[in-house]
């Protein structure tokens, strides 16, 4: 099975942009979660979502947001930049449905720089 | 709420030898645990996992942890190393207080010396 993808693996954006990240979970997964991760903060969660429903959120302002589509992709977008947003992108995608104890597989990431 | 602690930013330990790395967290409710891996460049993958049952786990990779519930710890520990091991360990916590979004720890990267 094909792991977990994410596009792009790198963006460079300026600030007051906006962007779009994009994940393809494994094949037959239907919950996709993000995360932010960065040196001063380490791993925060953004959000869940499970079958095209955002199920469990994290405590990011609303200039985060997400979406899920029938196939179960997903993404993120980050509206109005800031530099504090410049962080390594995680998603990762789980396969039973049980958001408490299910294993998650993680992406490689995608690296955005806000300059 | 909810809190991971891992106590050490680095371990350098040499190859062949031992290794333990720390985990406490703070609320002492029914948890669920976590230590995932991040190799150099790459995403996360899971170690193991502790749900319920015998409080030592056994993972991938020669890895094992022990839940100590009264000690609110969760220390990985592996019994030699190689060069491969070299990654970022990160343990993670869940509980119905943090409606089961995983708290992360900060992340211990295991240094091996040849």
């Amino acid at each position: 099975k094909a792991g977990v993808t994410q596009t792009p693996r790198y963006l460079i954006k300026t600030r007051g942009q906006q962007v779009t990240l994009s994940c393809s979970p494994i094949s037959g997964h239907r919950s996709v979660s993000w995360y932010q991760q960065t040196p001063g903060q380490g791993l925060q969660f953004l959000f869940e979502y499970f079958s095209e429903t955002q199920r469990n959120k994290g405590n990011f302002p609303g200039r985060f947001s997400g979406r899920q589509f029938s196939n179960s992709r997903s993404e993120m977008n980050v509206s109005t930049l800031e530099l504090g947003d410049s962080a390594l992108y995680l998603c990762a995608s789980s396969g039973t449905g049980a958001f408490s104890t299910d294993t998650q597989y993680f992406g490689p990431g995608t690296r955005l720089t806000v300059l | 709420a909810q809190s991971v602690t891992q106590l050490d930013s680095q371990v350098p330990v040499f190859e062949e030898a031992p290794v333990e790395l720390r985990c406490n967290y703070s609320s002492s409710v029914s948890v669920y645990l976590f230590w995932y891996v991040q190799y150099p460049n790459q995403g996360l993958q899971l170690l193991l996992k502790y749900l319920s049952g015998s409080t030592l786990v056994k993972g991938i990779n020669g890895f094992e942890a022990e839940f100590n519930k009264s000690q609110t710890s969760f220390h990985l520990r592996k019994p030699s190393v190689h060069i491969s091991d070299t990654a970022e360990y990160f343990c993670a916590v869940s509980d119905l207080r943090s409606n089961y979004q995983l708290i992360w720890g900060a992340g211990t990267k295991l240094i091996i010396k040849p």
